[in-house]
């Protein structure tokens, strides 16, 4: 399967961007990258997911390496309710499988 | 309902009874997936339906572990002979298109059920 690697812990300030890494080294090309997180005691929530080219939805932004080897989710203005863990996870066929993901502290 | 629903939120059972737990998906959602999370770590995948079938039950840890999807919509997962090491949050989701799609993968999850072997 393929994997993803991500720093265990990460911290903001609140209002200031915060830029989650990536890296996925054995990326296929089929692989889309996916992008999830989970708030305290609640099931994982979808963000946003890409193949080559960078997205961008409400809630974030995917910065896509030219390679695909790496990606960064964006939060372009941390709020307290955006600290979480954060997953990172390749998807090219039916299973999704997550890791042990960032966990995102922001501080006020 | 809106969402995911998962039934029950939490469960405590004892070392060795039988467990059933339910997965009401987001209606008309194809593909439903199983996942348990222990505690600090990301969920961990079980099985996989498309439709009626399970077409990846790979993550199954062992033969005590059963899941259902009779009619392609409501899943039950099953444990036998319960185990202290079971005890985890049992998170379910569906998803409104096979795999392989252009918009493939958003899966919407459930708030999980707590289960708790004494």
């Amino acid at each position: 399967d393929a994997k993803t690697t991500q720093p265990n812990s990460m911290e903001s300030n609140e209002e200031e961007p915060v830029h989650l890494p990536c890296n996925h080294s054995t990326i296929s090309g089929t692989d889309y990258i996916h992008w999830y997180r989970q708030l305290p005691s609640q099931g994982p929530e979808y963000v946003i997911h890409g193949l080559t080219s960078n997205v961008n939805n409400r809630m974030a932004s995917l910065a896509i390496a030219e390679d695909r080897k790496s990606s960064t989710l964006i939060l372009h203005r941390a709020t307290l309710r955006d600290a979480a863990v954060y997953y990172c996870i390749l998807h090219g066929g039916h299973d999704m499988r997550f890791g042990a993901g960032t966990r995102l502290t922001v501080k006020p | 309902g809106a969402g995911v629903s998962q039934t029950p939120s939490n469960k405590v059972t004892e070392k060795g009874k039988y467990v059933e737990l339910r997965c009401d998906p987001i209606s008309g959602h194809t593909a439903l997936y199983w996942y348990r999370q222990s505690l600090g770590q990301g969920p961990e995948f079980l099985i996989y339906f498309q439709g009626t079938g399970a077409a990846d039950d790979s993550g199954l840890p062992n033969d005590r572990f059963f899941a259902v999807r009779p009619e392609g919509s409501v899943s039950t997962l099953k444990i036998q002979r319960t185990e202290r090491g079971d005890s985890a949050v049992y998170l379910c989701a569906s998803s409104p298109s096979p795999p392989g799609g252009p918009n493939t993968g958003e899966l919407f999850f459930g708030e999980g059920s707590r289960l708790t072997v004494l």
